[in-house]
């Protein structure tokens, strides 16, 4: 079955270091994968995407990988500040069985910046 | 330029009374996604619809839930007659393009529905 994997469901790390989410997936073919910052009692909001035939793609403080061969996404803040704590999603599209793509999203990574 | 607005943004309702959500798309856009939101659950798509066409239901119930997206007006999310199962944080986003072209979704904030 498909399934898509965030290394874990909350993430604890000293402000200034780099935070590092992982996102597995299996059984998916994605064209391209993307990532969603949410914050509580609000709807995700894009951040970066990236194609299966990028390695890597940087936006200010933030770098995305990806690497079809192990199947694995990673997000990097560098220089983390605690307006960095939010929820980080993943999501990559896929075929719904019903005549379309469609975005499917991990369950997220809770990360907590601490000053 | 508005984003996504979803309204009511929080809506109580008894077991068996109706819900309705409803999701204004970014000007522009006529691709509109509606995703159910579990406590400590990721996002779930429900439905794929166009204006005026439902292209992909495959994530709905196929009981009680139905939805729109008329030619003029905002996109409809409907629940019948609501059980607790039903409470959740519902989310609305559309495109310009479809998803499969590679682009980004744009999300209002949800509408959170608790069913008492």
């Amino acid at each position: 079955s498909q399934k898509i994997e965030q290394n874990s469901e909350a993430l604890n790390i000293q402000e200034g270091k780099t935070a590092t989410l992982t996102c597995n997936y299996t059984n998916y073919s994605p064209a391209y994968l993307q990532w969603y910052r949410q914050d509580p009692g609000r709807g995700p909001v894009f951040l970066l995407l990236i194609r299966e035939n990028e390695k890597e793609k940087r936006k200010e403080r933030l770098k995305v990988t990806f690497d079809t061969t192990l199947k694995q996404s990673l997000f990097h803040i560098t220089a983390s500040q605690p307006a960095d704590s939010a929820t980080y999603l993943c999501a990559l599209s896929s075929f719904s069985g019903a005549g379309s793509y469609q975005l499917t999203f991990g369950k997220g990574t809770k990360l907590s910046v601490i000053p | 330029n508005a984003g996504v607005m979803q309204n009511p943004r929080h809506l109580v309702r008894r077991r068996g009374q109706e819900a309705r959500l409803r999701c204004s798309p970014m000007k522009g856009h006529s691709h509109v996604y509606w995703y159910r939101q579990l406590p400590e659950e990721g996002l779930k798509f429900m439905v794929y619809l166009q204006k005026e066409n439902i292209i992909d239901e495959s994530g709905m119930p196929k009981e009680r839930f139905s939805a729109e997206f008329p030619k003029e007006g905002p996109s409809i999310l409907r629940i019948q007659q609501v059980v607790r199962g039903d409470s959740a944080a519902y989310f609305c986003a559309s495109s310009a393009t479809p998803v499969v072209m590679n682009t980004e979704a744009f999300f209002g904030q949800g509408t959170r529905l608790t069913v008492v």
